[in-house]
């Protein structure tokens, strides 16, 4: 079974650009997580989406940033303008279910994550 | 807010000494999961602990959780040079709708020959 995808891996633009981030989720799983790293500091929490709806976009940064899932199944996030302080690795992860009766099912299997430089 | 603390940060040790890694949280919750992320890898689950005295083991890690203290260990045994990566002790935030994984700031581990 193929893994949470992410691209590109790397990313490099200037200040202004626009970038689009993509990420495949495992398939069947309907729940599908943003988390950045940015340099030095802890992994922290973007949105979560249930199928094409977002669940929770508590950890959006600001309006710069747009996430999208249509149909339910890969996901984009759009930084437009990025930002010098938008560089970081973004993760993607998906879930079978937010909660269930086994660990399993509701544990988050990360991607690779897409390293992002904004010069 | 709920809050991670993972130490130590950096850790160099060597083969086939012991160490431990803790953990520990401000917020009750029932989901602990400890992850480790070799070099532009994918986070990979190791563990997930559920509730309190709970211990798990998989080769030389062993982690446990203590709910009442909010306190939990990853300990290595006899490390060898392939456990060296970063792991990650994750606290599952779920409340009003939300399930989100808050992060400690990782234990890079380096295991010298």
């Amino acid at each position: 079974e193929a893994g949470v995808t992410q691209f590109p891996s790397h990313s490099v633009i200037e200040k202004g650009q626009t970038v689009t981030l993509r990420c495949d989720p495992i398939s069947g799983h309907d729940n599908l997580y943003w988390y950045r790293r940015v340099m030095g500091k802890e992994i922290k929490f973007l949105l979560h989406f249930v199928k094409e709806s977002k669940q929770d976009e508590s950890g959006m940064p600001n309006n710069r940033f747009l996430a999208e899932r249509t149909g339910g199944t890969y996901s984009t996030l759009k930084v437009q303008p990025a930002e010098l302080e938008d560089s970081g690795v973004y993760f993607c992860a998906s879930s079978q279910v937010e909660r269930g009766a086994s660990p399993s099912q509701d544990t988050q299997y990360f991607g690779p994550g897409t390293r992002l430089t904004v010069l | 807010e709920l809050k991670v603390e993972q130490n130590p940060l950096f850790l160099s040790m060597q083969e086939g000494k012991n160490y431990t890694i803790y953990c520990n949280y401000s917020t009750t919750s029932d989901r602990l999961y400890w992850y480790r992320q070799d070099p532009g890898k994918s986070l990979e689950s190791l563990f997930v602990l559920l509730s309190n005295g709970a211990v798990k083991q998989e080769g030389r890690l062993m982690a446990s959780l203590d709910t009442k203290a909010r306190l939990s260990t990853l300990h290595i045994t006899a490390a060898v040079h392939d456990l060296s990566a970063t792991y990650f002790c994750a606290v599952l935030y779920s409340g009003a709708g939300s399930y989100q994984l808050t992060f400690g700031k990782g234990t890079k581990l380096s295991v010298i020959p």
